[in-house]
């Protein structure tokens, strides 16, 4: 069975603080690993990794997959009240089209 | 990027009524998806679709059914709601290829059931 782990599961911080979110998976054929952001309600995606030590950036966020350790983790420097929010992780699953997501760690940004 | 639209954001009903969730997508993507979201669960998955009139079950489909008449349009239908049954329900739709796996989701509905 597909798993995803997410840690810690909340985080609280100031504002200007850089943050670390971590994400474990055991999968049958690894194909990608996502990162989605929700804030209200629907998730947003944020990235997709598929190579190892390969880092996605998108302003203050980054991302990178470590396939052999089967781990990822976003990071959010100089953090903002706007970066409050559920981050989720997902895989999908071998030869389906299921995505199997993490708990998800909820992120506080407290000015 | 798709737009997926559900059709009510707050939804309140009483046990055992029959309730249907509404989700469009505008993009003709082929695969169509309802999970649940509760706290400290995740997102878990109820059922998908993979074309037209075509569902698969997810990890949580009892108690519920879906429906797929359009490529467009994928329902959620709970036949005779109960209280576990509250939750926010979470519509996506995705056109999914081997590098691209990446889900729209819609706004979300929250449910209540009393």
């Amino acid at each position: 069975e597909d798993k995803v782990v997410q840690s810690p599961l909340s985080l609280v911080v100031h504002e200007g603080d850089t943050v670390t979110l971590n994400c474990s998976y055991e999968v049958t054929n690894f194909r990608s690993l996502l990162w989605y952001k929700q804030e209200k309600k629907a998730p947003t995606f944020l990235f997709m990794l598929t190579s190892s030590g390969i880092e996605k950036k998108s302003g203050r966020l980054s991302s990178i997959l470590d396939k052999k350790e089967l781990f990822s983790i976003l990071n959010i420097t100089a953090t903002q009240t706007g970066d409050s929010a559920i981050y989720l992780c997902a895989v999908p699953g071998a030869g389906s089209y299921q995505l199997t997501f993490g708990k998800g760690t909820k992120l506080s940004v407290i000015p | 990027d798709v737009k997926v639209t559900q059709s009510s954001r707050y939804l309140v009903k009483r046990t055992g009524e029959k309730v249907f969730l509404e989700c469009v997508q505008d993009m003709d993507h082929e695969n169509m998806f309802w999970y649940r979201q509760d706290p400290g669960l995740g997102l878990r998955l109820i059922y998908f679709s993979y074309d037209v009139k075509m569902k698969e079950k997810g990890d949580i489909p009892e108690g519920y059914s879906v429906s797929r008449e359009k490529k467009e349009r994928f329902s959620l239908i709970l036949e005779s709601a109960s209280t576990n049954q509250t939750s926010m329900y979470l519509c996506a739709a995705a056109k999914w290829a081997a590098t691209n796996e990446k889900l729209f989701f819609g706004s979300g509905t929250q449910l209540s059931v009393l």
